[in-house]
Parts: C-alpha cells; sequence; structure tokens
C-alpha cells in the first residue's frame, strides 16, 4: 500500500522569502503522479504543481517549484518570494493509474509580514 | 458548471439520522471521487466512479456509508445512522479522464453529527 508523510506539521516563513516543504511516499509502483495541494480555510483544494514519475526534470510554476528524487522517494515543494496570500495547509499526494490520491497530514504554512 | 459544485455546505445532524450530500461535478467530467477529511488530518479516499459505473469503494469506512451516480452526472453521498466519527469534510472531486488530467475539488461539505 502507497503511505505519504509529511514530517513539517507547521512552517512559517517571512514575507519575500523561500520557504521548502518536505514529504516523501512509499510505493512499489514504476508509473505515478505526485501532487501539491494547497487548501486555504474555505477548504478547497487547490492544485499547485503536479510532477509525473517517468520525467526526471522537477516541475516549475511561477513561484512553485518541486524537487524530486525518485530515488529517495522524495518530493518537496519550494516556495520563492513567499506571499501572505500562500498562507495555508498544503497537503503531498500521490497518485496512481487508477486516479484515487493518498495525501499526506499537511503543513500549515504561515507567512509572516 | 464552472467548478465542482457540493451541496449542502453545512449540515448539523443529531446522530442516527440519515444524510444526503450532492455532488455536481464540472459538465462532461467522466471520473468522480469522494473524500473524507477529519479535523487536522489529510482527505481518506471513500469511492470512485467512472461514469455511472463505481470501480472503487474501497475506502467507504462502513456499511453506512453508500455513493451512487445514477445518471453518470450527479452523485449522492448517503450516510444512514450518523455517528459522532462520522463529523468531517466531505470532498468531492471530478476530472475529465484518470489521472493524466487535472482533479478538480469543491468547497466540500462539512458534516457536524452531535
Amino acid at each position: 500500500a502507497q503511505t505519504v508523510t509529511q514530517s513539517q506539521p507547521e512552517m512559517s516563513v517571512q514575507e519575500a522569502e523561500t520557504v521548502t516543504l518536505s514529504c516523501t511516499y512509499d510505493t512499489s509502483e514504476s508509473n505515478y503522479y505526485l501532487f501539491w495541494y494547497k487548501q486555504p480555510p474555505s477548504r478547497q483544494m487547490i492544485l499547485v504543481i503536479r510532477q509525473e514519475a517517468y520525467k526526471q526534470q522537477n516541475a516549475t510554476e511561477n513561484r512553485f517549484s518541486v524537487n524530486f528524487q525518485k530515488a529517495a522517494k522524495s518530493f518537496s515543494l519550494k516556495i520563492s518570494d513567499s506571499q501572505l496570500g500562500d498562507t495555508a495547509m498544503y497537503f503531498c499526494a500521490f497518485g496512481n493509474q487508477g486516479g484515487k490520491l493518498i495525501f499526506g497530514q499537511g503543513t500549515e504554512l504561515s507567512v509572516k509580514p | 458548471g464552472a467548478g465542482v459544485s457540493q451541496s449542502p455546505r453545512y449540515k448539523v445532524a443529531k446522530r442516527g439520522q440519515d444524510v444526503a450530500l450532492r455532488c455536481d461535478p464540472i459538465s462532461g467530467h467522466v471520473s468522480l471521487f469522494w473524500y473524507q477529511q477529519a479535523l487536522g488530518q489529510g482527505p481518506e479516499f471513500l469511492t470512485y466512479f467512472q461514469n455511472e459505473a463505481q470501480l472503487d469503494k474501497s475506502g467507504l469506512p462502513s456499511d453506512r456509508f453508500f455513493a451512487e451516480r445514477p445518471e453518470g452526472s450527479v452523485s449522492t453521498l448517503k450516510i444512514q445512522r450518523t455517528q459522532q466519527e462520522d463529523s468531517a469534510v466531505y470532498l468531492c472531486a471530478s476530472s475529465s479522464s484518470g489521472l493524466g488530467n487535472t482533479i478538480y475539488f469543491g468547497e466540500g461539505s462539512w458534516l457536524t453529527v452531535v
């Protein structure tokens, strides 16, 4: 069975600085996807970035980038130039071809002015 | 619609009461998922539909939970004889097909059982 672990329950960062959120996962599958979702207090899950396991190049979306280490089963999220609006819960998720997502426990990120 | 729509947004049920939660996926989306998110936890998978077929219901916690999608569009999650441990946010998500496409989430239905 797949598992996803986020070892940082809470993180804080000063506005305009860079922060990295950690995620590790366990799977025996070779073809899968990894995601980072943002969840504000409204509870709607918003996709931040995704990575296909077969791609070696790390995904990037504007200020958000990942460090995908397939052999180590590690998938960290880097947020550059942090903004107040980045304050939210962040969830790492694993998905296989079946479509089901396995989520980690989440990291609560606070961006301080 | 423009996004995944869920209703009711908030529901308070007395223990033992039956509840029904509705999900309107994005028009044309084939895949539909239900997740349960307890306070302070990540979402946990409940069930998955492809069109009207329920392909995976391995996450439903008990036989009090039942989901349907009879015409391959709107889905209903029904919880019978609610218990306090059922209190959670129930998230619905849809995608145009499988995992290669982006999965879009609704804002959830917040259920409190008293």
